[in-house]
């Protein structure tokens, strides 16, 4: 099945500092999800990216998928003490339709006031 | 809306015990199921996966195995337990067939194995 690379593995940041995780892959990728956890928490989806070079954004996060499909990328702007939390990437693994997802090591955010 | 109920949510065995961890999701029929298992706070496995009822599918050989009695009820047991079944337990759910489909957690249950 399909693998997806995570890096950082850790990314200490300080209140109002930048954040990105990157996913890759060494093929074609149909989908890209990312999700958070937070710490002592449960994975929640955040967002889905689908097309080639599609972006999306909501609030301070911006997601983007690769031309090529075989990366993307998660940005925070001006982190904030809530963004703590361990972000996965994800992706449908083996080209079924039954939602069997392979997902990245996670980006481990620590947010520091 | 729809709810998906995981217990215990922190459980202590001695090695060699049996165990039954059990998922049930609300509010939706005929959801396809998960297990997940996160070892050390890190990467999520996909244990068992099932998309209807006594249909399971297993992505690794290993010391468990699941079972799912009702439409809704999915069950991660093992005979005895070993050391490295420690780890966080995940119960996903999600409905349909797509290759988008979106994955809905539990709060998991801690598994601790002494």
């Amino acid at each position: 099945g399909q693998q997806v690379m995570q890096i950082p593995q850790y990314q200490h940041v300080q209140e109002g500092e930048d954040f990105t995780t990157y996913c890759n892959s060494s093929t074609t990728l149909s989908n890209i999800q990312w999700y958070k956890q937070r710490p002592g928490g449960h994975p929640v989806f955040l967002i889905q990216l689908v097309k080639s070079g599609e972006v999306k954004k909501q609030k301070r996060l911006t997601f983007q998928f690769g031309e090529a499909k075989k990366n993307s990328s998660l940005h925070i702007t001006a982190t904030q003490t809530t963004d703590v939390g361990t972000y996965f990437c994800a992706t449908n693994a083996g080209g079924t339709s039954y939602g069997k997802l392979t997902f990245g090591q996670g980006t481990i955010l620590t947010v520091h006031p | 809306s729809q709810t998906i109920h995981q217990w215990p949510a922190t459980l202590v065995q001695p090695v060699g015990s049996p165990l039954s961890l059990e998922c049930t999701v609300e509010g939706t029929s005929n959801p396809n199921l998960y297990w997940y298992r996160q070892a050390a706070g890190r990467g999520l496995q996909l244990l068992f996966y099932s998309v209807g009822i006594g249909q399971i599918s297993s992505e690794v050989p290993q010391n468990l195995s699941a079972s799912r009695p009702q439409d809704r009820q999915f069950i991660l047991s093992s005979k005895k337990l070993l050391l490295s079944d420690s780890g966080f337990y995940l119960c996903a759910w999600s409905v349909g067939q797509s290759f988008f489909l979106t994955l809905h957690f539990g709060n998991g249950t801690r598994l601790t194995v002494t």
